[in-house]
């Protein structure tokens, strides 16, 4: 079955500090892999996706993600962060359903921001 | 243009009672999805609309839920006999081509 692992639950990093959040994947098929955010109250926005080609893709807000199928993960990074990128962060794998795509989801990563 | 939208934002019901949670999609999407997100949890799939039709509802998890959207724009999640596990948020997403999916703010489901 389709599975998504985020691994940690909550992240703390300085503001300025690099940041990597991880995410591993299980799918039979080449996946299709979104990363998306959620900040209190909203509803969630699309970080950036990964369909096919460069496995390194680049999204809103400075943020990328590299597809790595040896290792079935499409880990997120920044290279340095601001304090309103704290939030909570999902990584998912989309599955095809008759010509569009059901999202399966991890349980998140809550990224905390330190002055 | 405007986003998707939820109404209500916020439901607060009674163990056993009926509730409707209305999702309003971007103008021209044909793909509409609900997602249900209990606490601490990531979105889980509950169904998918194609145009009028629901093409896939294996995520519902059981017959006390249901779903309809029957001008192919406008959907209504309707839960019969509520029970407290239902309580979480309702989110409600809308595509074009199956591409992208935009999601609405949700609507937070409390089940006394």
């Amino acid at each position: 079955a389709q599975s998504v692992t985020q691994p940690d639950i909550h992240i703390t990093v300085s503001e300025g500090a690099s940041l990597e959040l991880r995410c591993n994947y299980s799918y039979g098929a080449t996946p299709y892999l979104f990363w998306y955010v959620q900040s209190p109250g909203q509803g969630l926005q699309l970080l950036l996706k990964y369909f096919s080609g460069d496995t390194l893709v680049q999204g809103i807000k400075g943020f990328e993600a590299e597809f790595k199928r040896s290792q079935s993960s499409f880990n997120l990074r920044k290279p340095s962060v601001h304090w309103s990128d704290a939030a909570e962060y999902f990584c998912a794998v989309g599955i095809l359903i008759q010509g569009a795509q059901k999202l399966v989801f991890g349980q998140g990563t809550r990224l905390t921001i330190n002055p | 243009g405007a986003g998707v939208s939820q109404t209500p934002s916020n439901k607060v019901t009674e163990k056993g009672k009926y509730v409707e949670l209305r999702c309003d999609p971007i103008s021209g999407h044909t793909a509409l999805y609900w997602y249900r997100q209990s606490l601490g949890q990531g979105p889980e799939f509950l169904i998918y609309f194609q145009g009028t039709g629901a093409a896939d509802d294996s995520g519902l998890p059981n017959d006390r839920f249901f779903a309809v959207r029957p001008e192919g724009s406008v959907s209504t999640l309707k839960i019969q006999r509520t029970e407290r596990g239902d309580s979480a948020v309702y989110l409600c997403a809308s595509s074009l081509y199956g591409v992208e999916q935009f999601f609405g703010p949700g609507t937070r489901l409390t089940v006394l």
